[in-house]
């Protein structure tokens, strides 16, 4: 099946530590994108990446890196360095006939 | 940045009711998605739509882009349908990321 996998589902991450969040796609996509969603509100963009061993940062992306070293995958890092990392976190490509953005299951990361 | 904003925010409906859901944007943009995000936060592509009009089965979008506006019909309701819904527009800048609306959510009761 197509489609776009991130890992784990749920993580619980101690203070101080910094955690990897999985993101996989098989859609062939060059373009990926990590957003970031907290209660009641929309998605924020994190970082991006248009192509592979080149990405940017977002709207939010201190405290947070990633890397772009193969084209199916796009980790990221969230660092001892962000201050209120608890969220949900949602992994996104995008390509096809119409560009359309699409997303993954999320990670919901919550710190202790 | 551009600004989209979701009207109403709640929406309660009882089963088999109509409902008509808003999306304003502050500035043109190149692309508009419909998602709707399940109570297991998994978000489905409901329509690709920067301009005209798509249904899809008791779903239906239309997109007026001279006047930054889009509209989520949907009809029949089902409590299947409760959740949230979020429009997100493509500006073209930061890579072609999506700026979300804080979405409405519905509610539909038995």
């Amino acid at each position: 099946d197509g489609g776009i996998t991130q890992s784990p589902k749920y993580l619980f991450r101690k203070e101080g530590q910094n955690v990897t969040l999985s993101c996989e796609q098989n859609l062939n996509h060059d373009a990926m994108y990590w957003y970031r969603q907290d209660p009641g509100q929309g998605l924020r963009l994190i970082y991006y990446s248009q192509i592979v061993n080149d990405f940017q940062k977002g709207d939010i992306a201190e405290g947070y890196s990633v890397s772009r070293e193969k084209k199916e995958s796009f980790p990221l890092t969230v660092t001892s360095a962000q201050k209120n990392p608890t969220a949900f976190y949602l992994c996104a490509s995008r390509g096809g006939g119409e560009n359309e953005q699409f997303f993954g299951p999320g990670t919901r990361l919550t710190v202790l | 940045g551009i600004q989209v904003e979701q009207s109403p925010p709640d929406l309660i409906l009882q089963e088999g009711a109509n409902s008509t859901l808003r999306c304003n944007f502050s500035d043109s943009v190149n692309n508009l998605q419909w998602f709707h995000q399940n109570p297991w936060g998994q978000l489905i592509n409901l329509f690709y739509i920067p301009s005209g009009t798509k249904q899809n089965g008791r779903l239906s979008a239309t997109t007026v882009a001279t006047e930054r506006y889009s509209l989520l019909y949907i009809s029949s309701s089902q409590t299947t349908d409760s959740g949230v819904y979020f429009c997100a527009v493509e500006h073209g800048d930061s890579g072609y990321a999506l700026n979300f609306g804080k979405g409405t959510s519905l509610l539909v009761t038995p």
